[in-house]
């Protein structure tokens, strides 16, 4: 299958400041990207669906000044959390599809902890 | 409103056959989606079903009934490592997937 690489895999940060969160499309062109979070015991969360060259489309209660969506390219998404607090410690997951296919991969992760 | 329903958690036995059933209400059908995920990791896909009846995959089946909003996910010879979440997703008429809380499988020896 389809290879969606997401970097880094886990990071620490210090509350108010932001990190940038990667996730590349390997060996297909990324039309779509998702991004998910996920807190303890609980589902995925979809926070946004950005198309490339478009502005990112936020789902209800997603923050979209704190958590700025970028996909600028067919093969990489950027997801940005500034100023970010201890409540936004949490699992972060992309997802890429291409054009009308059904299948979205995912990318492996990233597990955010602000302290 | 668009609804996902599958159990909270199953046991079962190491060797066994489990299958964990999903209920869902959406807004149109594009195709349900399995998917396993261990803890700390992203999920992988297992099916994906969007005519009714059986798909066969290896230790795993997935089945689908449109009329009744309904899938069920077979796992057959089970395996310590088979102890994982297992998400139903269903991709709406907007090419959205909606997901459903999860299953958690224990597996004991």
């Amino acid at each position: 299958g389809a290879v969606v690489s997401q970097h880094p895999s886990w990071v620490i940060c210090k509350s108010g400041t932001s990190v940038k969160i990667e996730c590349r499309s390997l060996d297909f062109q990324a039309t779509t990207m998702f991004w998910y979070r996920q807190f303890p015991k609980q589902s995925l969360m979809l926070m946004a669906t950005s198309n490339e060259g478009s502005k990112a489309t936020y789902e209800q209660g997603v923050e979209k000044d704190k958590f700025l969506i970028n996909h600028a390219s067919l093969t990489l998404s950027t997801l940005t959390v500034t100023s970010a607090h201890p409540e936004d410690s949490s699992f972060y997951i992309c997802s890429a599809k291409q054009g009308q296919d059904t299948e979205a991969f995912f990318g492996q992760g990233t597990r955010l902890t602000v302290v | 409103g668009q609804n996902i329903d599958q159990p909270t958690e199953m046991t079962a036995t190491e060797g066994a056959i489990v299958q964990i059933n999903c209920t869902y209400q959406t807004s149109g059908f594009n195709g349900l989606f399995w998917y396993q995920q261990h803890a700390g990791e992203a999920p992988t896909f297992l099916s994906y079903n969007v005519l009714d009846g059986l798909e066969e995959k290896g230790r795993f089946s997935s089945f689908l009934s449109r009329s009744k909003g309904y899938s069920y996910l077979l796992l057959k010879e089970l395996q310590m490592k088979d102890s994982a979440s297992y998400l139903c997703a269903v991709m709406d008429s907007n090419y959205q997937l909606i997901w459903g809380a999860g299953t958690k499988l224990i597996i004991k020896p």
